[in-house]
């Protein structure tokens, strides 16, 4: 079962339109981050948002916890913001001390000249 | 900025044989984790360790093994390598408390054949 879900699963932009991704949980979390990845690169961290919102920059993401869903907008995109984007969740686990990030699929986007 | 390191960067391994992941982070992270990427399943965690001597299963365990022998280094292990176990890894460490950002390494690309 896919814990994270995120939507939508590849996205084509032309450069300066902007994106919303979407990422909803099947259970409860308190924490939700955004990470970037470069195509066969690492990944790197955007946001940490565990409620309401938070910007970076061109970056702005929204999470509303009680409704399990996180969003990430990209205003004026750039030719450099094409790659992938996950949307990870902290999760608790029973008996387990600390807690873990578990990632969803991601969204592909490629933005064109 | 952390450092994540691992090696090797790429690997080519025979089915049966044994393989060794190493990763060594810089920044005194209690938290270190081995993860999966692939194709349609995104990150998923293997195993992870909260300090030096301890590691803890992940979500799909079977068949890796890991070592935490100091704060800096944590090794995923492959004694029996099998060709389901192509994939590219990922090594993470973290801070234990409030933001929990994840500092990614580079990743090792690995191909049993």
């Amino acid at each position: 079962e896919q814990q994270v879900q995120q939507s939508p699963a590849s996205l084509v932009l032309q450069e300066a339109e902007n994106a919303e991704l979407q990422c909803s949980f099947s259970i409860f979390t308190n924490q939700v981050q955004w990470f970037y990845q470069r195509p066969g690169g690492r990944l790197v961290s955007l946001l940490y948002n565990p409620s309401g919102t938070k910007q970076s920059g061109r970056l702005t993401s929204t999470t509303v916890i009680k409704e399990r869903r996180s969003s990430l907008h990209i205003s004026s995109s750039q030719i450099t913001d094409s790659g992938t984007y996950l949307c990870a969740m902290e999760r608790s686990d029973y008996g387990s001390s600390g807690n873990k990030l578990i990632f969803g699929i991601g969204t592909l986007l490629s933005v064109k000249p | 900025e952390a450092a994540v390191t691992q090696s090797p960067r790429n690997k080519v391994a025979v089915t049966g044989g044994k393989v060794t992941l190493s990763c060594n982070q810089t920044n005194n992270h209690n938290n270190m984790y081995w993860y999966r990427q692939d194709t349609g399943h995104g990150l998923r965690l293997i195993h992870y360790s909260y300090g030096a001597g301890s590691t803890e299963k992940g979500d799909i365990p079977d068949g890796y093994k890991a070592s935490r022998p100091s704060q800096e280094n944590f090794s995923l292990i492959l004694e029996l390598a099998t060709p389901s176990q192509t994939s590219v890894y990922f090594c993470a460490s973290g801070v234990d408390r409030g933001q929990n950002t994840l500092y990614f390494g580079a990743g090792t690309r690995l191909s049993v054949l």
